[in-house]
């Protein structure tokens, strides 16, 4: 039972680079969710999923794409990378009833 | 403006004392409350919950006070240890789903 796994661990992006963070959980989770940690500010959600098919934003969407086609998987998409975005990311998910986030061990992202 | 505070970004305590980790907040609707702990490199792990309905909770060498009136908790861990050395995230969600609001976090620091 591995959890929440996020990849990759590390990225360094220039400017303008497009990428996907990969998330996936093996709980049969519902709800599932990206946040970014930044120094001084704390977990911000991004955007976040309450079943297949179903997404919605958070707090700071702007320059994030997500889907989520299947129960297990929900990738993060940045289309065109800025500086702003260097952060480290994480994933969680969650059952339908639980108020328990479980946690990736998060993506360190850095942009050039 | 954040709605969950941790005013303390760092905290020191000898083993085997009390450590007190506070969080204040703004929004009343909040009802549900989680503390996370934080490794380097790691994802946050649920530490210990609490309900707007209940003004304590315990589990083992942690508990939690909420205190509605004041929109204050803490978190309380005694005896502390050298293990618990992390960054402490305070975390509410107000009234739906599993969307939390994050404290920017405290850095415990347990010296021994």
């Amino acid at each position: 039972n591995a959890g929440v796994t996020q990849t990759p661990k590390f990225q360094v992006l220039k400017t303008g680079q497009s990428m996907t963070l990969q998330c996936a959980q093996d709980m049969n989770h519902e709800y599932m969710s990206w946040y970014r940690q930044d120094p001084g500010m704390g977990l911000r959600l991004i955007h976040y999923s309450v079943g297949a098919g179903i997404t919605d934003q958070g707090e700071v969407p702007n320059g994030y794409n997500v889907s989520r086609s299947t129960t297990e998987d929900f990738p993060l998409r940045l289309l065109s990378a800025a500086p702003s975005q260097t952060s480290v990311y994480f994933c969680a998910s969650s059952s339908g009833t639980g108020l328990k986030l479980f946690f990736g061990s998060g993506t360190q992202l850095s942009v050039l | 403006d954040q709605q969950v505070k941790q005013n303390s970004p760092s905290l020191s305590v000898q083993e085997g004392r009390i450590s007190i980790l506070n969080c204040d907040y703004t929004n009343s609707m909040f009802d549900y409350f989680l503390w996370y702990k934080k490794y380097p490199a790691e994802g946050p792990t649920f530490l210990i919950s609490i309900s707007s309905i209940k003004d304590k909770n315990e589990d083992g060498r942690f508990t939690v006070f909420l205190n509605k009136s004041a929109k204050h908790l803490s978190l309380h861990i005694v005896p502390s240890q050298p293990g618990d050395s992390a960054v402490y995230f305070c975390a509410a969600r107000s009234g739906w789903g599993q969307n939390f609001v994050f404290g920017p976090g405290t850095r415990l620091s347990v010296l021994p």
